[in-house]
């Protein structure tokens, strides 16, 4: 099994609500991801967790929050958002930040702030 | 700073052709290199790792090359179907997984 599933698969929410993104995968890996990718562009790199513990924030604003509450899950608290964050979210994970092991994406998180 | 840049941009060929996808990068200091498709909307599926010390992995009609020294890599794909239709990404693994700018491939009937 080399799934990560994402939800929800889409989310429209207001610049002044509160919500959560969800990723899950049960192949036993330590490090996981997020991604943000708008249209026609890459993937851009957001967070890195290693072992539970935040390893990499590539400067993204406060307001996302990333969480790790066990080896299996990991969370985007998302909160006063701004229109040009609709994007994309993706989630991966990989065995380990042996930089050598294969990455594993989900299927994203389409969300669009009004 | 790594920079990854794929060519073509975009390719739009008839069934049946074979094809190469081309993804180039700056500094040859990488730990592996993926292929993803990512079809419109959706995520990314992992095609093929070529691991920094391999130069070619095989998967049925996909073969992957890596010359790291030269800063290259090219995707070949044979015998070209619809279903192959989607963007292909190839990234680099430094300290971070580094996407390059995507081919957009269409294979029409």
């Amino acid at each position: 099994d080399t799934e990560v599933t994402q939800t929800p698969k889409h989310l429209v929410m207001g610049m002044t609500n509160k919500k959560s993104l969800k990723c899950e995968q049960h192949m036993g890996h330590r490090a996981m991801y997020w991604y943000k990718q708008k249209a026609k562009k890459p993937p851009e790199l957001m967070f890195v967790y290693s072992y539970e513990k935040l390893s990499i924030n590539e400067s993204v604003p406060s307001r996302f929050s990333p969480e790790c509450p066990n080896s299996s899950l990991l969370n985007l608290h998302l909160h006063a958002l701004q229109p040009e964050d609709s994007a994309l979210y993706l989630c991966a994970s990989s065995q380990d930040l042996e930089w050598g092991t294969e990455a594993f994406f989900g299927q994203g998180t389409r969300l669009t702030v009004v | 700073k790594q920079e990854v840049t794929q060519i073509p941009a975009a390719l739009s060929v008839p069934e049946g052709e074979n094809l190469v996808l081309n993804c180039s990068f700056t500094d040859s200091a990488i730990y592996n290199l993926q292929w993803f498709r990512q079809d419109p909307g959706k995520g990314l599926t992992s095609l093929l790792l070529i691991q920094s010390s391999q130069r070619e992995q095989t998967s049925g009609r996909l073969n992957a090359s890596l010359d790291k020294s030269s800063g290259r890599s090219t995707l070949y794909i044979a015998a070209s179907q619809p279903g192959d239709s989607a963007t292909y990404l190839c990234a680099v693994t430094t300290d971070k997984l580094i996407f390059g700018t995507g081919t957009r491939l269409q294979v029409f009937p």
